[in-house]
């Protein structure tokens, strides 16, 4: 069983803070890392997929990366806002068809 | 193109009864995958069906089973429920390994 850690596990920060959550996962046999966001009362929603050491995503002001070597995938939020508050999730793809989930990130951002 | 569609949405059940959930994938999707959230807890994985065969299950009881169908639709079925059944479950599909899932809005189980 892949033990998939995140940290830190809540965070509050104010419009405008950048800020970035870890996730650590103790080996990197998996197919592929995959970040989801889950905002309150939707289902959760993918955000990137990673399957290289090295890889870097971005999508807006929203980036991860990943280090497959040591362990971790790293997400970075730029000028958080409002509407960034939300859970996120990260979660190695162990097997063909099946992802251990961390049990998350949740973000505050206040106006 | 329609998303995943689960139902019911909630559903109240009494200790002892059993319960089938549906989950219906994104056309063409033919991995469906099945998650359980309880309060306070992340989303633990059921089970993963791949052109009507359990490619993976994870550490739940034999309660819990579940079957695909030809078309790719789903079913979760959980039998003498018990009061820590009370959770969201959610169903999400995928294309191919290494793709992301594709989440339903879940259906939400109360067991009293």
């Amino acid at each position: 069983i892949l033990n998939v850690e995140q940290s830190p596990q809540s965070l509050h920060v104010q419009e405008g803070d950048s800020t970035n959550f870890t996730c650590s996962f103790p080996s990197s046999n998996f197919y592929a890392l995959h970040w989801y966001r889950w905002e309150t009362a939707k289902s959760p929603e993918a955000l990137f997929v990673m399957t290289l050491n090295g890889d870097e995503k971005k999508k807006g002001r929203i980036s991860a990366t990943l280090n497959t070597k040591e362990g971790y995938s790293y997400l970075y939020i730029k000028g958080s806002q409002p509407e960034d508050s939300a859970t996120y999730l990260c979660a190695p793809e162990v097997s063909a068809g099946k992802s251990t989930f961390g049990d998350g990130t949740t973000l505050t951002v206040k106006p | 193109k329609a998303g995943v569609t689960q139902t019911p949405r909630y559903l109240i059940k009494t200790r002892g009864q059993q319960v089938t959930l549906s989950c219906s994938p994104i056309s063409g999707h033919r991995s469906v995958s099945w998650y359980q959230q309880t309060p306070g807890q992340g989303l633990q994985f059921l089970f993963e069906y791949f052109s009507e065969t359990q490619r993976n299950k994870g550490n739940f009881p034999g309660r819990f089973s579940g079957r695909q169908f030809s078309n790719s639709r789903s079913e979760m079925n959980v039998s003498t429920l018990e009061l820590g059944d009370s959770a969201l479950y959610l169903c999400a599909s995928s294309l191919v390994v290494d793709s992301p899932l594709h989440f339903g809005n879940g259906t939400r189980l109360t067991v009293t």
